[in-house]
């Protein structure tokens, strides 16, 4: 596609459900990051992806968020036992390559909200 | 710890007011600094990367520049259309990540 699609846009669930997150990055970018922003701050780093692995997951803030990217291409965030806190923008972005030369580009995001 | 502060937090201004947004940073071995454009309910936008100090790239009315501490980005005679969100970040040589601020939220009033 034309640029970084991500679905939901929106998503509100109840405290304790488990919720996905799509990710579809640009075609042929091998590079995908997803990102977590609160009102108010800039984006905070979550998982970064090379290809098919995870090759930094440093961010995730415990074992209730996992990311997967089973073929390469398109990614889902899961994240268990939801909690209020977890309400955010959920960005995923993507890079042709992993180098510094590389642009990261965004997508427009999937709010969630948890009640 | 690789660290980016930008200010003002929130900038006011007039249609044709010229002014400069701030961001300095701590990074272990710069990689790349990075601004961003941020409309209400969307994603980043990408603006400009810089890579070393002495550094310029210019897009319509914005300029950014950066040196060893911090990036400026200048805007020249604004319009109500530059309003948004302006987001800094860094890569350093330790990670792939963008470590970002917390933004400068522009107005720009006709």
């Amino acid at each position: 596609g034309a640029g970084v699609s991500q679905t939901p846009s929106n998503k509100v669930t109840e405290k304790g459900k488990y919720v996905e997150l799509r990710c579809d990055p640009i075609s042929g970018h091998t590079a995908l990051y997803w990102y977590r922003q609160s009102l108010g701050q800039g984006p905070e780093f979550l998982i970064y992806f090379q290809g098919t692995g995870a090759a930094d997951d440093s961010g995730l803030p415990n074992d209730r968020f996992f990311a997967v990217r089973p073929e390469g291409s398109v990614s889902t965030l899961k994240i268990q036992r939801t909690e209020r806190g977890d309400s955010a923008v959920y960005l995923c972005a993507s890079s042709l390559g992993q180098g510094p030369g590389n642009t990261i580009y965004f997508g427009e995001g999937s709010w969630l909200t948890v009640v | 710890e690789d660290q980016v502060t930008q200010s003002p937090e929130a900038l006011r201004l007039q249609e044709g007011e010229s002014s400069s947004l701030n961001c300095s940073y701590t990074v272990s071995g710069l990689r790349g600094l990075f601004w961003y454009r941020q409309d209400p309910g969307k994603g980043p936008e990408f603006l400009f990367t810089l890579y070393s100090a002495g550094e310029e790239k210019e897009k319509e009315r914005l300029k950014a520049t950066l040196t060893k501490k911090e990036s400026f980005l200048h805007i020249t005679a604004p319009k109500p259309e530059d309003s948004a969100t302006y987001l800094c970040a860094v890569r350093g040589d330790s990670s792939y990540k963008l470590i970002f601020g917390s933004g400068t939220r522009l107005l720009v009033r006709p």
